[in-house]
């Protein structure tokens, strides 16, 4: 079945640490996004990449890096810049056209202690 | 003004209820629209996409009011089993996707 995956689940981290979460899709879609969600809050975006070898910030890019050397794979490092990084993560895919859709991994909940 | 603005509920219904949701949006160039559904701690999933002329999947409606810029969510006959936040998604400038904080709905028996 093709979906969107990431991993792990539940990530505990200390402080000053840097973290890599992983997401992977097999829907061959060209653009792939990465939002955080806090409670109560909105999804918010953090990077976002069209096509292979190119991304561009979304608008708390702050504290965050990503990297696109392969379509299906689209990683996001939390750096220990980030002030806040304890929250939900959401990777996310979708084709091309402004009709389609996202499709949302099932997250990565953070605790950053 | 926020980009796109959604009532947070809780929106309280019973089972078998109709409850309507709007979702205002700020910029006119507005061009796809979206409703998802989110689940306490899961991923948001598509419900459905919201198109010019209205849409109905089951006893779900939505509709695109582009003159007053807001979008609708219409469930009939409410089951427990839509107790879940709805976003509201927006589409400008063919890659800028704006999220609706959500309106929480709980249905009871």
């Amino acid at each position: 079945d093709g979906g969107i995956t990431q991993s792990p689940k539940y990530l505990f981290r200390k402080e000053g640490q840097n973290v890599t979460l992983s997401c992977e899709q097999n829907l061959n879609h060209d653009a792939m996004y990465w939002y955080r969600q806090d409670p109560g809050q909105g999804l918010r975006l953090i990077y976002y990449s069209q096509i292979v070898n190119d991304f561009q910030k979304g608008d708390i890019a702050e504290g965050y890096s990503v990297s696109r050397e392969k379509k299906e794979s689209f990683p996001l490092t939390v750096t220990s810049a980030q002030k806040n990084p304890t929250a939900f993560y959401l990777c996310a895919s979708s084709g091309s056209g402004d009709r389609s859709p996202l499709h949302f991994g099932n997250g990565t909940r953070l605790t950053v202690t | 003004r926020k980009e796109v603005e959604q009532d947070p509920g809780p929106f309280n219904v019973p089972e078998g209820a109709t409850v309507a949701f709007n979702c205002t949006y700020s910029n006119s160039a507005s061009q796809s629209f979206f409703w998802y559904r989110q689940d306490c701690r899961k991923e948001p999933k598509l419900l459905m996409s919201v198109y010019s002329s209205g849409n109905e999947d089951g006893r779900f409606t939505a509709q695109l009011n582009r003159a007053s810029q807001y979008i609708s969510l219409l469930i009939r006959d409410s089951k427990l089993s839509d107790s879940a936040t709805y976003l509201c998604v927006v589409l400008y400038n063919t890659d800028k996707l704006i999220f609706g904080t959500g309106t929480r709905l709980q249905v009871f028996p």
